[in-house]
């Protein structure tokens, strides 16, 4: 019953560093996201996919690098870490984006990312 | 563009009643999300709205004009294990949901 699984937890980088964050889900769900949560802050979208092969960006992609080669895997990437992308990240997947399929998220359990 | 607006802070009673309003301007609408986040912790999802009208669960109600861009999240019975973030997030038919910056409410015994 794993859900959506995010790794690390935590995280320090250099300014410059480049590193990816890890998400998998095991429920078959065609729709994945990527948000990232500032302190006092709602989250905001970097990058989604609907499915396989498909990515798109969100509010604030720049910085960011994502693919979808499997419908489970949805790696983000840090091309050069700047101080201003200290935050906490959050995967999350639903069954869909349609009304009907109840598009519900489920969210991985964070990374805390700090960049010096 | 996307705009959703909730209050930041809210405190109640143990044992009331609060409501939690969210007014949004979103192109493509396609649902109204509420999701409870813990301190330290990732969002769960709570309830949601399609059609106008209420929804409820259990403790937990949600509401949705569609018209004018606007729902609440009703809370009764407060337990203190209520004490949280509570994000509001509409949904669009381009499979992007755009989320409030969240109200925090604290149950007071």
């Amino acid at each position: 019953n794993a859900g959506v699984t995010q790794t690390p937890k935590f995280q320090v980088l250099k300014t410059g560093q480049s590193m990816t964050l890890q998400c998998a889900q095991d429920m078959n769900h065609e729709y994945m996201s990527w948000y990232r949560q500032d302190p006092g802050m709602g989250l905001r979208l970097i990058h989604y996919s609907v499915g396989a092969g498909i990515t798109d960006q969100g509010e604030v992609p720049n910085g960011y690098n994502v693919s979808r080669s499997t419908t489970e895997d949805f790696p983000l990437r840090l091309l050069s870490a700047a101080p201003s992308q200290t935050s906490v990240y959050f995967c999350a997947s639903s069954l869909g984006w349609t009304a009907a399929l109840n598009e519900k998220l489920f969210f991985g359990s964070g990374t805390q990312l700090s960049v010096l | 563009g996307q705009n959703i607006d909730q209050p930041t802070e809210m405190t109640a009673t143990e044992g009331a009643i609060v409501q939690i309003n969210c007014t949004y301007q979103t192109s493509g609408f396609n649902g109204l999300f509420w999701y409870q986040q813990h301190a330290g912790e990732a969002p769960t999802f709570l309830s949601y709205n399609v059609l106008d009208g209420l929804e409820e669960k259990g403790r937990f109600s949600s509401f949705l004009s569609r018209s004018k861009g606007y729902s609440y999240l009703l809370l009764k019975e407060l337990q203190m294990k209520d004490s949280a973030s509570y994000l509001c997030a509409a949904n669009t038919n381009a499979g992007k949901s755009t989320f409030g910056d969240g109200t925090t409410l604290t149950v007071k015994p």
